[in-house]
């Protein structure tokens, strides 16, 4: 069965970086586009960054772009988010999710999700 | 800039029915919307897509037949009948814009709590 597991979430201080993960099982990673949403506490779901299944092409939210960097390593099966000067209102739990099929958005799979908070 | 708009909360008894609206911004008529249910403590997980024409192919995984969906104008909706107990949670509609920084815009997500 699909499976996608998120770590590397923790309590960091403002300006900090932060490494996430997903990793990946139950189907062929590298077929598909993935994706990051994050939920700030109390809030709804807020679109990250997505990545193609070749990794040639990103997009990401203007609230991200410049400090966060999304990358895949197909022959480990794992999903990474780079987040770089994180702020305040970064703080989150951030989920992986995967995409229904080549250049269908619908996520038909999330992770658990991982919490970053990010406090001074 | 693409906004979805959602009620914060919604109720309905056991066994009763229930229509959750999602309203896209003007301008974006003929985009498809994704419904999402999400637990306390889970991540979400996919009902179904909406357009005007109705639900977009299939629904989720092991989603009952109780959950339907219709599209007009710029509203798309959710119909929950006979709810359950498990169909309590937060219910989020993402517009699929497919682009740019604004490749999925969420609403804000309606909180169903079932009497």
């Amino acid at each position: 069965q699909v499976q996608l597991v998120e770590s590397g979430g923790g309590v960091v201080q403002p300006g900090e970086s932060l490494r996430l993960s997903c990793a990946a099982s139950g189907f062929i990673f590298r077929n598909y586009g993935m994706h990051w949403v994050r939920q700030a506490p109390g809030k709804g779901l807020e679109w990250v960054t997505v990545i193609g299944d070749d990794g040639s092409v990103t997009y990401y939210a203007d609230s991200v772009k410049g400090r966060f960097a999304i990358s895949r390593d197909n022959s480990k099966n794992t999903l990474y988010l780079d987040m770089n000067s994180l702020r305040l209102e970064d703080t989150a739990v951030y989920y992986c999710a995967k995409e229904f099929a080549h250049g269908d958005h619908r996520f038909d799979y999330w992770g658990q999700g991982t919490l970053v908070t990010v406090s001074s | 800039q693409p906004v979805v708009t959602q009620p914060p909360s919604a109720s309905a008894s056991l066994g009763a029915s229930v229509t959750l609206t999602c309203t896209l911004s003007s301008g974006y008529s003929n985009y498809k919307v994704d419904w999402y249910h999400q637990r306390p403590g889970e991540g979400p997980r996919f009902v179904m897509r909406v357009g005007t024409g109705g639900i977009v192919g299939s629904k989720g995984d092991g989603i009952s037949d109780r959950f339907s969906v219709l599209g007009s104008g710029l509203n798309r909706y959710l119909t929950i009948k006979n709810i359950q107990e498990e169909d309590e949670g937060d219910y989020h509609c993402g517009a699929d814009i497919g682009s740019g920084s604004n490749f999925i815009v969420f609403g804000g997500g309606t909180k169903l709590t079932v009497l």
